[in-house]
Parts: C-alpha cells; sequence; structure tokens
C-alpha cells in the first residue's frame, strides 16, 4: 500500500526568505514521487519527479526536492521565496508495482504564503 | 492539442439531475486519470485508463459514478442523480505509457470542470 502524508496543511513565509515543504512517504515498492503545484484557478503543473535517478531532484521556478530513502522523505524547497510562489503545493507518489500500478495518490496539499 | 482540454470548465446542476464530464487528452498519451477535489480536501483518484485495458475503477465512491474513454482517447465521466457532495473539482490528467518506464513521464493535468450541485 501506498500512502503520502504532508505535514503542514499551510506554510507562510516572507519573501527572499527559504521555502521548506515536508512530504513523507510509505510505499511497499519502489516509488515514483512528483511535487505539483496548483495556482488559483488554474490547473495542477509538474514541478518536478524523481524516478530512482538521482536523489536530488532539480524542477522548474527553482524548486528543488531531495529524495531520501532512509527517512522516507521527498521534502521541497526553494532557497528564496518569490511572491509568484504562492499557491497550493501537492506530493504525490505512484509506483510501477503492485496493484494499484498507475494510480497517482496525492497528498493533502499545503498551501504556501508568501508574504513581502 | 497542446494539453489536456476539459469541458465545461463549470457547471451547474440540480440534485438529481445527471452531468457529463469531458476529457481530452493529450494525443498519444495512452494513459487517462479522473480525479475530483472537495474543498478543503487533497486530490483523490477516482477511475484510471491505460490503452485497451480495463479500466482500475476501484476510486469511483458510488454506483452513480461511471466513466468510459472511447478510441483511447476522449474520456466522459458521467454522473448520474447528482448530490450536494459530489460538488468539487473534477481534474483529468493524461501520461504518455512507455510501458515499463510510465512513471517517469509525470502526469498532464487539465484545468478541471468545477461542478456546483444546488
Amino acid at each position: 500500500a501506498q500512502s503520502v502524508t504532508q505535514l503542514d496543511s499551510h506554510v507562510s513565509v516572507s519573501e527572499g526568505t527559504p521555502v521548506l515543504l515536508r512530504c513523507n512517504y510509505s510505499s511497499s515498492y519502489s516509488p515514483s514521487l512528483f511535487w505539483y503545484v496548483q495556482h488559483p484557478n488554474k490547473g495542477l503543473q509538474l514541478l518536478l519527479k524523481y524516478t530512482s535517478a538521482a536523489t536530488l531532484v532539480k524542477g522548474i521556478n527553482g524548486f528543488e526536492a531531495e529524495f531520501k530513502k532512509s527517512e522516507t522523505s521527498f521534502h521541497l524547497t526553494k532557497p528564496s521565496a518569490h511572491m509568484s510562489d504562492a499557491a497550493e503545493y501537492f506530493c504525490v507518489v505512484t509506483s510501477l508495482y503492485g496493484g494499484s500500478q498507475g494510480n497517482l495518490i496525492f497528498g493533502k496539499g499545503t498551501k504556501l504564503s508568501v508574504k513581502p | 492539442g497542446a494539453g489536456v482540454s476539459q469541458s465545461p470548465s463549470n457547471k451547474v446542476t440540480e440534485k438529481g439531475k445527471d452531468v457529463e464530464l469531458r476529457c481530452d487528452p493529450i494525443s498519444g498519451h495512452t494513459a487517462l486519470y479522473w480525479y475530483r477535489q472537495s474543498l478543503g480536501q487533497g486530490l483523490e483518484f477516482l477511475i484510471y485508463f491505460q490503452g485497451n485495458s480495463a479500466p482500475d475503477k476501484s476510486g469511483l465512491p458510488s454506483d452513480r459514478f461511471s466513466a468510459e474513454r472511447t478510441g483511447g482517447s476522449v474520456s466522459t465521466l458521467t454522473i448520474q442523480r447528482t448530490q450536494q457532495e459530489d460538488s468539487a473539482v473534477y481534474l483529468c490528467a493524461s501520461s504518455l505509457d512507455s510501458g515499463v518506464g510510465f512513471s517517469n513521464y509525470g502526469y498532464t493535468f487539465g484545468s478541471g470542470t468545477r461542478l456546483t450541485v444546488v
């Protein structure tokens, strides 16, 4: 069985300060992990993905995430927040194997607010 | 098309009526998914189509929900006898399935259909 937990429902940072959005996962099989962003009234956009290659994954808009198997974590970071980063972020796990292959399991989302 | 297209973008319907939501995936994408996002909730998996295989319907919440995918392309999600708890944003996603490495590609989402049942 697979699951994903986003540890914070809401994160607020000041513009120019670092961003950390936390995600822990559970998977019986080798997981693929994704972060998606959803701006208000927009569709979901893929930020980055981990698929068993490099554990440090760089995505769009300066975001990156590190896959840590020992901690079952895939936290999303950005060194310096921008006002345009304000959105909701979803951590997602899926797997090639197991009965639910193809299913994307979504976290409940973390709403990021950026203060001027 | 260039992206995943969903229609309508907004739908208001009366309780008890049937609704159809349409998804037009990216050309050549063999995998298609439906999700719904209720207010304050995460995304909930509904159904998954992969090529000509039988769909994975394990996420459909009740027998009022059904979906089909004609010709391996356009998909329609049908909700019969709508209830107020069906109000949500319904998202469709598609993915290029290369077989062994399918999950390497990520998924492209449409902008969703916002369904309001009054």
